[in-house]
């Protein structure tokens, strides 16, 4: 059974700081792995889908790279702002057709 | 393109009351999830629709819970009798066919 953790749990960091969000999973047997936003009170937005034959992914200032060997993903994301502040959550799906597993999130304060 | 709309946001009922929540995919995705999201945890599965058939429901109450997606567009959950510990926010998603999942701002119900 896929489990899915989030380290840490919490970050806070200054305002212009790149950071890393880390997201492990148990079976490196997945089909693809997403990374989303979501807002207090507000659903998940997605930002970044890598499928299992990719490496990485970029958006913006986004950037999310997959080691499916080792069962890691993280989530860099550079020149942080307050907008960033949201809790950042990934999710694996092992094969197409099934569904995504979750992991808990890490909750992001980025300080003016 | 529109995306995935989710209606009430907002329920309050009390126990052993029954409720109901209304998922409109995004045009085309021929899957569609529910989701239950607990405070401070990432989102757990109760049903996955593939078309108008259930391809997942292993996680889901079913001596309280139900769902249905009859013409394989829009779907309901509905919740029968309701428990305390089903306050959550119910989150509807879909899929494209890349896999890539998008997310409804989410139904929050407070069971008193």
């Amino acid at each position: 059974k896929q489990e899915v953790t989030q380290i840490p749990a919490a970050l806070s960091v200054p305002e212009g700081e790149n950071l890393v969000l880390n997201c492990s999973f148990t079976d490196s047997a997945i089909y693809n792995l997403q990374w989303f936003r979501q807002d207090p009170g507000k659903g998940l937005t997605s930002l970044l889908l890598i499928q299992s034959s990719q490496r990485e992914q970029t958006s913006g200032r986004l950037n999310a790279s997959l080691d499916k060997s080792s069962g890691r993903s993280t989530l860099y994301i550079a020149a942080s702002q307050p907008g960033d502040s949201a809790t950042y959550l990934c999710a694996v799906k092992a094969n197409y057709g099934q569904n995504f597993v979750f992991g808990p999130g890490t909750r992001l304060s980025v300080l003016p | 393109e529109a995306g995935v709309a989710q209606s009430p946001r907002y329920k309050i009922i009390e126990k052993r009351q029954s409720v109901a929540f209304w998922c409109n995919p995004i045009s085309g995705h021929a899957t569609l999830y529910w989701y239950q999201q607990i405070l401070g945890q990432g989102p757990k599965l109760l049903i996955q629709f593939q078309n108008n058939g259930v391809v997942d429901d292993s996680q889901l109450p079913k001596d309280r819970f139900s769902a249905e997606r009859l013409k394989g567009v829009d779907s309901t959950l509905k919740i029968q009798p309701a428990k305390l510990e089903d306050s959550a926010v119910y989150l509807c998603a879909s899929s494209s066919l890349t896999g890539e999942l998008f997310f409804g701002e989410g139904s929050r119900l407070t069971v008193l």
